[in-house]
């Protein structure tokens, strides 16, 4: 299976900051990455797939790097809103693994 | 729009099995797979599983092997995920969910999940 990780784990950061969250694919999976953030009690939202395409409706605030095993969700200006955790996907390779997540709290 | 509506709450006792609905609707219901995702209480997500709705087939995480079954009927436009031998690391949130449209490596459409609990 493929494995992913994510770092940092935690991030602690004020509305308005620049926030870069990365994840990593322990082999290739060329662009086959999706982002999403999740809220406590609610189902994730899709933000980024295809590791750099905006999802329709999603703030371009968001943006996705990367190709084959590093990939990068940055926001370029923190919102209240955006302060939830954040997984990567990759859809390569049966069984489409997550990234442990990223949780952005308010500093 | 496309909408996938899950079964209520379910609370069984280890052991048993639990039955979970996914109803589509606002769209072609064979022209998509269907994903099954979970989440345990405070943790993360974990991939399960996906069903062709179109021809049925299937694949399961490896762990899950044996012990979950998905099924569809194009009749409803519902897809069905069995989990049987329960036992308390079972106690998750259930989601179904599909991609965006053909090709488009990301679920973008997502059931509101359905709660396991397994405790006897």
């Amino acid at each position: 299976d493929i494995q992913m990780t994510q770092s940092p784990s935690f991030l602690s950061a004020s509305v308005g900051d620049r926030v870069t969250i990365t994840c990593r694919a322990s082999q290739g999976i060329s662009g086959n990455l999706a982002w999403y953030h999740q809220k406590p009690g609610k189902a994730p939202n899709l933000l980024i797939y295809d590791a750099s395409t905006l999802q329709s409706g999603v703030p371009s605030r968001f943006s996705g790097s990367g190709s084959g095993t590093d990939f990068t969700l940055t926001i370029s200006s923190l919102q209240p809103g955006d302060f939830a955790t954040y997984y990567c996907q990759q859809l390569d390779t049966y069984p489409f693994t997550f990234g442990p997540g990223t949780k952005v709290d308010i500093k | 729009q496309v909408q996938l509506v899950q079964s209520g709450a379910e609370v069984k006792d280890p052991g048993a099995s639990v039955r979970i609905s996914c109803k589509a609707s606002g769209y072609t219901f064979t022209t998509y797979y269907l994903h099954w995702v979970r989440q345990a209480p405070g943790q993360g997500l974990e991939w399960m599983g996906i069903i062709n709705a179109g021809g049925g087939g299937t694949t399961y995480v490896q762990k899950f092997q044996g012990r979950i079954t998905m099924t569809r009927d194009t009749s409803t436009s519902t897809v069905f995920m069995e989990m049987s031998s329960l036992r308390s690391e079972d106690t998750a949130i259930y989601y179904c969910a599909r991609i965006p449209f053909t090709g488009a490596r990301g679920l973008a459409y997502w059931g509101q999940g359905t709660p396991v609990t397994v405790s006897s």
